[in-house]
């Protein structure tokens, strides 16, 4: 099992439906993130958890709703999304101490909103 | 001030030969600086990392030059190779805890 690890892979959905895209981590990290990733843009920051407590939420409109039940686990639900939310959806997680922790990525989910 | 500014968007070189890319950061807290390597329908991977106190770090074919003073740092890869086309991004941040600035990202083409 790869140590990050999302699904679906692909999603398309209407403007109207509601999705949910989950992440598991298997290496005992303490953090774990949501980016997205458009073509021609930095990745962005969306959501951090580190010990299961929200840290940052960097202004991401109200459709994307995190949920961290536990410290292996995020999910990121979808609800009334725009055609201009269509990218690829990145997990991560790190191990937070006393110094900067690489982050591991997840394959991603590619979303289509229609 | 808290942007990481990458170039170019593209590269294409030639196998063997060597390819550079840059990036420079505004903000003199940041402290850690890693390079993300990504292939198509997969994740980034971190490459490489470096700190600021040193200029400079090897891996392999991989090498970070890193200028304080300039407030640049930059990727090497030597003796370039047709698997290393992917795309390429820079990275920043500050106290542990914070969270990475990434670059736009450079897509490399190696050519065989």
């Amino acid at each position: 099992e790869t140590g990050v690890t999302q699904t679906p892979r692909h999603l398309v959905m209407g403007m109207t439906n509601k999705k949910s895209l989950k992440c598991e981590q298997h290496l005992g990290h303490n953090a774990m993130y949501w980016y997205k990733q458009s073509a021609k843009k930095p990745l962005e920051l969306m959501f951090v958890y580190n010990f299961k407590e929200q840290t940052e939420n960097n202004s991401v409109p109200s459709r994307f709703s995190p949920e961290c039940p536990n410290s292996s686990h995020l999910f990121l639900h979808l609800h009334t999304l725009q055609p201009e939310d269509s990218a690829l959806y990145l997990c991560a997680s790190s191990q937070l101490s006393t110094g900067s922790s690489p982050l591991h990525f997840g394959n991603g989910t590619r979303l289509t909103v229609t | 001030q808290q942007q990481v500014k990458q170039s170019p968007q593209s590269l294409i070189v030639q196998k063997g030969g060597i390819s550079i890319i840059n990036c420079a950061y505004e903000n003199t807290a940041f402290d850690y600086f890693p390079w993300y390597q990504q292939f198509p329908g997969k994740g980034p991977a971190l490459l490489i990392a470096i700190r600021p106190d040193v200029s400079e770090k090897k891996e392999g074919r991989f090498t970070i030059s890193f200028n304080k003073s300039a407030k640049q740092f930059s990727l090497h890869i030597m003796d370039s190779q047709p698997g290393d086309s992917a795309t390429y991004f820079c990275a920043a941040s500050g106290q542990a805890g914070t969270a990475l600035i990434f670059g736009k990202g450079t897509t490399l083409s190696v050519s065989s």
